[in-house]
């Protein structure tokens, strides 16, 4: 089993916004603002996409934000895009290992 | 440019070993730390071991504790994981990244590897 809990999948249509969630517990996310999202497509590796729960790489689009509360994060895509179709990972720092929630798909309708 | 660049993998029957290398350029290898991630077919992400810049600290997930062994070789810009005793389970490809500063973050991935533990 993951350490930390997203859904397994969430959809939405062009233009709307969806949030995924990603609960873990008082010794990885409620301990530490070091929750990052990955964006992954089919057969390529991960992108960074956030990092200490809300910071955007360079690059990133300004659709994409983070936020945390207690023991779950949150990752937020506002103006659905065709292109945002993907699997979306968390992951926290845990003290001495890093852990990745299961992945959700996300499905532009 | 950052590249990252993974090698080593394969078919390998159970019990059997293996080592990846990573190698890495267009950055200053020895000030970042550097991690091992796998993903199983079909499944998702999963944090294999992390290793310091300096390679004075080492972390391993608890699945591959006692089995792997992750190391750094910061005069050729490389990176290791010596697999023992291989399981299944260990099927996956191997992702080498980079973590970013403090951020305990993977800004670089490399393209994977897969590693087939099979009889």
């Amino acid at each position: 089993q993951s350490a930390l809990t997203q859904p397994a999948s969430v959809s939405g249509s062009p233009g709307q916004s969806i949030t995924i969630s990603c609960t873990g517990s008082s010794s990885n996310v409620g301990s530490y603002n070091l929750v990052s999202w990955y964006q992954q497509y089919p057969g390529k590796a991960p992108k960074l996409m956030i990092h200490e729960v809300s910071k955007r790489p360079s690059g990133v689009s300004n659709r994409f934000s983070g936020s945390k509360s207690g023991n779950t994060a949150s990752l937020t895509i506002s103006g659905l895009q065709a292109e945002d179709e993907a699997d979306y990972y968390c992951c926290s720092y845990g003290g001495f290992r890093r852990v990745f929630g299961g992945g959700t798909r996300l499905t532009v309708l | 440019e950052v590249q990252l660049l993974e090698s080593g993998g394969g078919l390998v029957q159970p019990g059997g070993s293996l080592r990846l290398s990573c190698a890495a350029s267009g950055f200053t290898y020895s000030s970042h730390a550097m991690s091992w991630v796998r993903q199983a077919p079909g499944k998702g992400l999963e944090w294999v071991s992390a290793i310091s810049g300096s390679a004075d600290s080492t972390q391993y997930a608890d699945s591959v504790k006692g089995r792997f062994n992750i190391s750094r070789d910061n005069s050729r810009d490389t990176l290791f994981l010596q697999m023992n005793s291989l399981r299944a389970e260990d099927t996956a490809i191997y992702y080498c990244a980079r973590e970013w500063g403090y951020s305990y973050s993977f800004d670089y991935w490399g393209q994977g590897i897969l590693v087939t533990v099979s009889s």
